[in-house]
């Protein structure tokens, strides 16, 4: 497709258990970025991916959240254990220069039952 | 210290009018790029504009509009000929060169809400 995708759009799961949100992103893009948006708030920065460079994971809230990215396209976020708090949007998203334009996804909405 | 200010959580306009939405930036670095994000009510992110710290005209978008004051590191979004489907979460958003490509980071949003 033209734009990012992500996978699924809705997850319902038990606190406790795993997940795995996925990201597609527009073929090409270098850079891929997760963000979290909690009921009514603004966008938190996760993690970010450039190239072959190591990720930014500065904005990970704790050792329960991880991500990959394999072959520099697809990208997996990962919540271990998952709380009620986890329970928000995932957005990714994607862009093909330094300072530019990100796209975004429709996000992925979590709810930690 | 916060890199992006909204400083109005809601702002509300009569259709057909022009409305300004605030915002003030954080950064010592010289290359950045500043973005308006609009979220409706479904949840989607939509670009509106973009402003790069170089650039010397300011950016326009149709109805869209930045009023970029660099020296005061102020970069209002304004919204020409309102619509009801204006309604929506606004965002502004910087992205700092640094040495790589830089994350965005977003302001708290602005919920706009246009009367007919």
């Amino acid at each position: 497709g033209a734009g990012v995708s992500q996978s699924p759009s809705n997850k319902v799961t038990e606190k406790g258990k795993d997940v795995e949100l996925r990201c597609d992103p527009i073929s090409g893009h270098t850079a891929l970025y997760w963000y979290r948006q909690s009921l009514g708030q603004g966008l938190e920065f996760l993690i970010y991916f450039q190239g072959n460079s190591a990720p930014d994971k500065s904005g990970l809230p704790s050792d329960r959240f991880s991500a990959e990215r394999t072959g520099g396209s697809v990208s997996t976020l990962t919540i271990q254990r998952t709380q009620q708090e986890d329970s928000a949007v995932y957005l990714c998203a994607s862009s093909s220069t330094p300072v530019g334009e990100l796209f975004f996804g429709e996000g992925s909405r979590l709810t930690v039952l | 210290a916060q890199k992006i200010t909204q400083t109005q959580p809601g702002m509300f306009v009569q259709e057909k009018e022009a409305v300004t939405l605030d915002c003030t930036y954080d950064t010592s670095d010289p290359s950045y790029g500043l973005f308006w994000y609009k979220q409706p009510s479904s949840g989607e992110m939509i670009f509106l504009i973009y402003q790069g710290s170089y650039d010397q005209q300011n950016a326009t978008e149709g109805r869209y509009s930045l009023n970029f004051q660099k020296a005061r590191k102020s970069a209002n979004l304004v919204i020409s000929a309102s619509q009801l489907g204006d309604s929506a979460m606004y965002f502004c958003a910087m992205r700092e060169r640094g040495t790589s490509y830089g994350k965005l980071t977003f302001g708290q949003g602005t919920i706009l809400t246009v009367h007919p």
